[in-house]
Protein backbone atom coordinates (compact mmCIF):
# COMPACT_ATOMS: atom_id res chain seq x y z
CA UNK A 1 0.00 0.00 0.00
CA UNK A 2 1.40 2.96 -1.06
CA UNK A 3 2.07 6.06 1.56
CA UNK A 4 3.43 9.18 1.22
CA UNK A 5 5.01 11.37 4.15
CA UNK A 6 6.03 15.21 4.28
CA UNK A 7 8.72 16.18 6.49
CA UNK A 8 8.95 18.91 8.13
CA UNK A 9 5.01 19.23 8.69
CA UNK A 10 5.71 23.24 9.18
CA UNK A 11 8.13 25.27 8.53
CA UNK A 12 8.31 28.80 9.81
CA UNK A 13 11.43 30.87 7.95
CA UNK A 14 12.30 34.58 7.48
CA UNK A 15 11.81 36.53 3.73
CA UNK A 16 14.07 36.11 1.31
CA UNK A 17 15.66 31.91 2.73
CA UNK A 18 16.01 29.19 -0.07
CA UNK A 19 13.73 26.01 1.44
CA UNK A 20 13.38 22.20 0.29
CA UNK A 21 10.60 20.90 1.62
CA UNK A 22 10.73 16.75 1.63
CA UNK A 23 8.41 13.65 0.57
CA UNK A 24 8.52 10.56 0.44
CA UNK A 25 6.44 7.64 -0.98
CA UNK A 26 6.99 3.66 -0.06
CA UNK A 27 6.11 1.92 -3.30
CA UNK A 28 8.45 3.78 -6.15
CA UNK A 29 6.20 2.12 -8.89
CA UNK A 30 4.43 5.36 -9.90
CA UNK A 31 3.87 6.84 -13.15
CA UNK A 32 4.10 10.71 -11.56
CA UNK A 33 3.88 13.10 -8.80
CA UNK A 34 2.69 16.21 -8.07
CA UNK A 35 3.20 19.07 -6.09
CA UNK A 36 0.22 21.54 -4.64
CA UNK A 37 -0.22 24.21 -3.00
CA UNK A 38 -3.07 24.74 -0.63
CA UNK A 39 -3.92 28.32 0.60
CA UNK A 40 -6.43 28.49 3.88
CA UNK A 41 -9.99 28.03 2.41
CA UNK A 42 -9.21 26.77 -0.69
CA UNK A 43 -8.58 24.52 -3.09
CA UNK A 44 -5.22 22.72 -4.40
CA UNK A 45 -3.07 24.51 -7.21
CA UNK A 46 -1.05 22.03 -9.17
CA UNK A 47 2.67 23.73 -9.05
CA UNK A 48 4.62 20.64 -10.61
CA UNK A 49 3.68 17.49 -12.12
CA UNK A 50 7.24 15.41 -12.39
CA UNK A 51 6.43 12.40 -15.07
CA UNK A 52 8.03 9.12 -13.88
CA UNK A 53 10.88 9.44 -16.31
CA UNK A 54 11.95 12.97 -15.45
CA UNK A 55 14.00 13.64 -12.65
CA UNK A 56 13.49 17.52 -12.40
CA UNK A 57 10.62 19.80 -12.89
CA UNK A 58 10.77 23.88 -12.91
CA UNK A 59 8.55 26.63 -13.00
CA UNK A 60 9.85 29.96 -12.16
CA UNK A 61 11.09 30.02 -8.11
CA UNK A 62 10.35 26.21 -7.91
CA UNK A 63 11.89 23.40 -8.56
CA UNK A 64 10.80 19.83 -7.84
CA UNK A 65 13.42 16.56 -8.27
CA UNK A 66 12.22 13.06 -8.23
CA UNK A 67 14.44 9.94 -7.18
CA UNK A 68 11.94 7.21 -7.85
CA UNK A 69 14.18 4.66 -6.98
CA UNK A 70 14.34 5.79 -2.96
CA UNK A 71 11.26 6.94 -3.32
CA UNK A 72 12.24 10.93 -2.78
CA UNK A 73 11.05 14.03 -4.04
CA UNK A 74 11.86 17.66 -3.17
CA UNK A 75 10.28 21.02 -3.76
CA UNK A 76 12.52 23.90 -3.79
CA UNK A 77 11.45 26.97 -3.07
CA UNK A 78 14.30 30.03 -3.92
CA UNK A 79 14.09 33.44 -2.97
CA UNK A 80 11.18 32.98 -0.53
CA UNK A 81 8.36 35.20 -0.27
CA UNK A 82 5.58 36.39 2.41
CA UNK A 83 3.18 35.49 -0.72
CA UNK A 84 4.71 31.37 -0.32
CA UNK A 85 3.27 31.27 3.01
CA UNK A 86 0.72 28.36 2.41
CA UNK A 87 0.57 24.25 2.87
CA UNK A 88 1.98 22.41 0.46
CA UNK A 89 1.18 19.05 -0.93
CA UNK A 90 2.82 16.42 -2.48
CA UNK A 91 0.67 12.97 -4.39
CA UNK A 92 2.00 10.67 -6.22
CA UNK A 93 0.10 8.80 -8.62
CA UNK A 94 0.43 4.81 -9.28
CA UNK A 95 -2.25 3.91 -11.92
CA UNK A 96 -5.11 3.11 -9.82
CA UNK A 97 -6.86 6.50 -10.90
CA UNK A 98 -6.36 7.98 -7.75
CA UNK A 99 -3.32 10.34 -6.39
CA UNK A 100 -1.68 9.35 -2.46
CA UNK A 101 -1.19 12.82 -0.56
CA UNK A 102 0.71 13.42 1.80
CA UNK A 103 -0.24 15.35 5.00
CA UNK A 104 0.94 18.43 4.06
CA UNK A 105 3.91 21.19 4.73
CA UNK A 106 2.60 24.37 6.45
CA UNK A 107 4.99 26.68 5.51
CA UNK A 108 4.93 30.49 6.82
CA UNK A 109 7.57 32.91 5.18
CA UNK A 110 8.25 36.14 7.78
CA UNK A 111 8.27 39.55 6.18
CA UNK B 1 -11.55 28.96 -19.79
CA UNK B 2 -12.93 28.15 -16.93
CA UNK B 3 -11.82 25.47 -13.92
CA UNK B 4 -13.55 22.85 -11.74
CA UNK B 5 -15.96 24.48 -9.89
CA UNK B 6 -18.01 23.26 -6.62
CA UNK B 7 -21.45 24.22 -4.66
CA UNK B 8 -21.92 25.26 -2.59
CA UNK B 9 -18.65 26.39 -0.66
CA UNK B 10 -19.90 25.76 2.60
CA UNK B 11 -22.80 23.34 3.70
CA UNK B 12 -23.61 23.49 7.82
CA UNK B 13 -26.06 20.76 8.64
CA UNK B 14 -27.27 19.03 11.74
CA UNK B 15 -26.61 15.09 12.14
CA UNK B 16 -29.16 13.01 10.76
CA UNK B 17 -29.46 15.18 7.63
CA UNK B 18 -28.86 14.51 3.85
CA UNK B 19 -26.75 16.71 1.88
CA UNK B 20 -25.52 17.36 -1.56
CA UNK B 21 -22.54 18.35 -3.16
CA UNK B 22 -22.40 19.31 -6.76
CA UNK B 23 -19.06 19.56 -9.17
CA UNK B 24 -18.72 21.20 -13.06
CA UNK B 25 -15.56 19.59 -14.32
CA UNK B 26 -13.79 21.27 -17.12
CA UNK B 27 -15.66 21.13 -19.79
CA UNK B 28 -14.81 18.28 -22.53
CA UNK B 29 -13.27 16.09 -19.42
CA UNK B 30 -14.23 12.79 -19.26
CA UNK B 31 -12.75 11.65 -16.16
CA UNK B 32 -14.13 13.19 -12.42
CA UNK B 33 -12.43 12.20 -9.45
CA UNK B 34 -13.77 13.09 -5.56
CA UNK B 35 -11.99 13.28 -2.49
CA UNK B 36 -11.90 14.25 1.07
CA UNK B 37 -9.91 16.19 2.94
CA UNK B 38 -9.97 16.41 6.95
CA UNK B 39 -8.71 18.68 8.78
CA UNK B 40 -4.86 18.55 9.09
CA UNK B 41 -4.54 15.68 6.65
CA UNK B 42 -3.79 15.52 2.75
CA UNK B 43 -6.84 14.54 0.64
CA UNK B 44 -8.40 11.04 0.27
CA UNK B 45 -9.87 9.24 -2.80
CA UNK B 46 -13.28 8.68 -2.65
CA UNK B 47 -14.53 7.60 -6.02
CA UNK B 48 -13.58 7.87 -10.30
CA UNK B 49 -15.84 8.55 -12.99
CA UNK B 50 -15.59 7.66 -16.62
CA UNK B 51 -18.06 8.90 -18.41
CA UNK B 52 -21.19 8.30 -16.54
CA UNK B 53 -20.24 5.32 -15.15
CA UNK B 54 -18.06 5.12 -11.64
CA UNK B 55 -15.00 2.88 -12.88
CA UNK B 56 -13.67 2.92 -8.97
CA UNK B 57 -15.82 3.40 -5.85
CA UNK B 58 -13.20 1.58 -3.58
CA UNK B 59 -12.74 5.13 -1.23
CA UNK B 60 -16.42 5.46 -0.47
CA UNK B 61 -16.48 4.55 3.50
CA UNK B 62 -19.93 3.50 3.60
CA UNK B 63 -22.82 2.74 2.07
CA UNK B 64 -24.25 6.44 3.89
CA UNK B 65 -22.23 7.70 0.83
CA UNK B 66 -23.24 7.45 -3.01
CA UNK B 67 -22.14 10.02 -6.04
CA UNK B 68 -23.83 10.20 -9.42
CA UNK B 69 -22.98 11.66 -12.71
CA UNK B 70 -25.87 11.02 -14.79
CA UNK B 71 -24.86 12.65 -18.11
CA UNK B 72 -21.31 12.21 -17.80
CA UNK B 73 -20.36 16.24 -16.77
CA UNK B 74 -21.93 17.45 -13.85
CA UNK B 75 -21.63 15.09 -10.49
CA UNK B 76 -23.28 14.85 -7.49
CA UNK B 77 -22.33 13.74 -4.11
CA UNK B 78 -24.65 12.23 -1.83
CA UNK B 79 -24.40 11.91 2.05
CA UNK B 80 -27.51 10.22 3.81
CA UNK B 81 -27.83 10.82 7.19
CA UNK B 82 -24.96 12.86 8.23
CA UNK B 83 -22.65 11.82 11.09
CA UNK B 84 -20.13 14.73 12.74
CA UNK B 85 -17.11 12.79 11.37
CA UNK B 86 -18.23 13.65 7.92
CA UNK B 87 -17.00 16.86 8.76
CA UNK B 88 -14.56 17.69 6.27
CA UNK B 89 -13.48 19.64 2.55
CA UNK B 90 -14.94 17.76 -0.58
CA UNK B 91 -12.79 18.16 -3.34
CA UNK B 92 -13.66 17.10 -7.05
CA UNK B 93 -10.97 17.07 -9.42
CA UNK B 94 -11.26 16.31 -13.46
CA UNK B 95 -8.92 15.37 -15.91
CA UNK B 96 -8.96 14.54 -19.43
CA UNK B 97 -9.30 11.38 -19.86
CA UNK B 98 -8.07 9.72 -17.06
CA UNK B 99 -4.79 8.52 -18.45
CA UNK B 100 -1.66 8.01 -16.18
CA UNK B 101 0.13 11.06 -17.38
CA UNK B 102 -2.47 13.79 -16.68
CA UNK B 103 -3.08 15.97 -14.06
CA UNK B 104 -5.69 16.25 -12.00
CA UNK B 105 -6.99 19.84 -11.91
CA UNK B 106 -8.75 20.24 -8.75
CA UNK B 107 -11.73 22.44 -7.49
CA UNK B 108 -11.94 25.00 -4.49
CA UNK B 109 -13.95 22.38 -2.73
CA UNK B 110 -17.21 22.27 -0.28
CA UNK B 111 -16.50 22.55 3.58
CA UNK B 112 -18.97 20.43 5.03
CA UNK B 113 -19.82 20.74 8.61
CA UNK B 114 -22.12 18.62 10.77
CA UNK B 115 -23.44 19.71 14.30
Amino acid sequence: KQEVTQIPAALSVPEGENLVLNCSFTDSAIYNLQWFRQDPGKGLTSLLLIQSSQREQTSGRLNASLDKSSGRSTLYIAASQPGDSATYLCAVYSGTYKYIFGTGTRLKVLA
Amino acid sequence: GAGVSQTPSNKVTEKGKYVELRCDPISGHTALYWYRQSLGQGPEFLIYFQGTGAADDSGLPNDRFFAVRPEGSVSTLKIQRTERGDSAVYLCASSLGGGNQETQYFGPGTRLLVL
